[in-house]
């Protein structure tokens, strides 16, 4: 078990370029949750899996992000047309079934728009 | 409104010292947890508290859900405690378990 994993790790972008980042969860864990960070705050939600189904939407997760889960292992999150203001670590957590409440978090993607 | 609180936001201790963290919350907020993040960004679950006491090592944690509050406690802390300690509860009331944070306790252990 080699814990939840996400790539890149970093990422510098131009403004208006797409960026997509990967996150791999722990096996086995059927859901996947993705959170946003920025500077001196705590993550705030932004979606989440339960297998490849996406169930909830945070009101954060403009029409310019979309991610998926297509056979409800790893999942992408994909950010068009990137904004400064979406300069951001991007978290990624998964959680086994039974034990929901139970999130364990990869190391996140750092994105930086310039 | 606010719904999950922390406080202080900034604590710098003495290594060997023991201290208090708060975290108040609002009635809506379940499935009460505190994250520790390290220096490095990475996230690791201290504790699942939704009521009652828990002790792991040298932190422990109470929750009184009926006075809406937790406390985490570290004793004779270590330089390895610094970070920013989170605690996150789940508002949906729907089993979705997606977690809203407090802003952070941002700990300096210093030797």
């Amino acid at each position: 078990d080699t814990g939840v994993s996400q790539n890149p790790r970093h990422k510098i972008t131009k403004r208006g370029q797409n960026v997509t980042f990967r996150c791999d969860p722990i096996s086995e864990h059927n859901r996947l949750y993705w959170y946003r960070q920025t500077l001196g705050q705590g993550p705030e939600f932004l979606t989440y899996f339960q297998n490849e189904a996406q169930l909830e939407k945070s009101r954060l997760l403009s029409d310019r992000f979309s991610a998926e889960r297509p056979k409800g292992s790893f999942s992408t999150l994909e950010i068009q047309r990137t904004e400064q203001g979406d300069s951001a670590m991007y978290l990624c957590a998964s959680s086994p079934p039974g034990r929901n409440y139970e999130q364990y978090f990869g190391p996140g993607t750092r994105l930086t728009v310039t | 409104g606010i719904q999950v609180e922390q406080s202080p936001p900034d604590l710098i201790l003495q290594e060997g010292a023991n201290s208090t963290l708060r975290c108040n919350f609002s009635d809506s907020v379940n499935n009460l947890q505190w994250f520790h993040q390290n220096p490095w960004g990475q996230l690791i679950n201290l504790f699942y508290i939704p009521s009652g006491t828990k002790q792991n090592g040298r932190l422990s944690a109470t929750t009184v859900a009926t006075e809406r509050y937790s406390l985490l406690y570290i004793s004779s802390s270590q330089t390895t405690d610094s970070g920013v300690y989170f605690c996150a509860g789940d508002l949906s009331g729907a089993g979705s378990y997606q977690l809203t944070f407090g802003k952070g306790t941002k700990l300096s252990v210093i030797p």
